[in-house]
């Protein structure tokens, strides 16, 4: 079993598209969660944390539920730029090292 | 303030030889981190350096080695090439074990 796993893609979804990735992850003990967003040919970048109590930037909400071992990413009003690789990532304790699932990849036309 | 670099760009190697790949790190960050993303794939842990020793390593196999420099560089090696170590290779920095900061990445391709 995959230690971070995502829904496979991609997604086509037109402009203004609210479009939701799903995560889910085996080690109940890990500490923190985030979405990445990688773009095509560079690097990972931080999109956003994510919280037990769900949190929200512009038109970003990211959801966590610990006792199902979810994550959960929601974008709002789709725009062309958000056209990109959408990576969920789970911190262990310890040593600060990152488990990333496979990602997902969002085609907004 | 310079970000995570890495050099080189690109490189292309042949079966059975070795390459190193640089890192340097974010300015104020300690500790570096190695991770290898296949095709498709999301980036895998390899080994993370802090205070010039190999701290946490990830599932790679002894082929794969680094260093730490004592201004916090960072090297990644790999012996004995193999086709399937062609993937982009990336370094992160961070302070300890705070918020990780990742470099444009290495791309290598084996032949």
């Amino acid at each position: 079993r995959k230690e971070v796993e995502q829904d496979p893609g991609p997604f086509n979804v037109p402009e203004g598209a609210t479009v939701a990735f799903n995560c889910t992850y085996s080690n109940s003990a890990s500490q923190s969660f985030f979405w990445y967003r990688q773009d095509c040919r560079k690097e990972p970048k931080l999109l956003m944390s994510v919280y037990s109590s769900g949190n929200e930037d512009g038109r970003f909400t990211a959801q966590l539920n610990r006792a199902s071992q979810y994550i959960s990413l929601l974008i709002r009003d789709s725009k062309l730029s958000d056209s990109a690789t959408y990576l969920c990532v789970v911190k262990d304790s310890g040593y600060s090292t990152l488990t990333f699932g496979k990602g997902t990849m969002l085609l907004v036309s | 303030d310079a970000g995570v670099t890495q050099s080189p760009t690109h490189l292309i190697k042949t079966r059975g030889q070795q390459v190193t790949l640089r890192c340097s790190p974010k300015s104020g960050h300690d500790t570096v981190s190695w991770y290898q993303q296949a095709l498709g794939q999301g980036p895998q842990f390899i080994f993370q350096y802090y205070e010039e020793e190999e701290r946490q390593r990830g599932n790679f196999p002894d082929r794969f080695s680094g260093h730490q420099f004592p201004n916090y560089s960072s090297e990644l090696n790999v012996n004995a090439l193999l086709l399937g170590d062609s993937a982009l290779y990336l370094c992160a920095s961070s302070w300890d074990t705070y918020e990780q900061y990742f470099g444009p990445g290495t791309r290598l391709t084996v032949t």
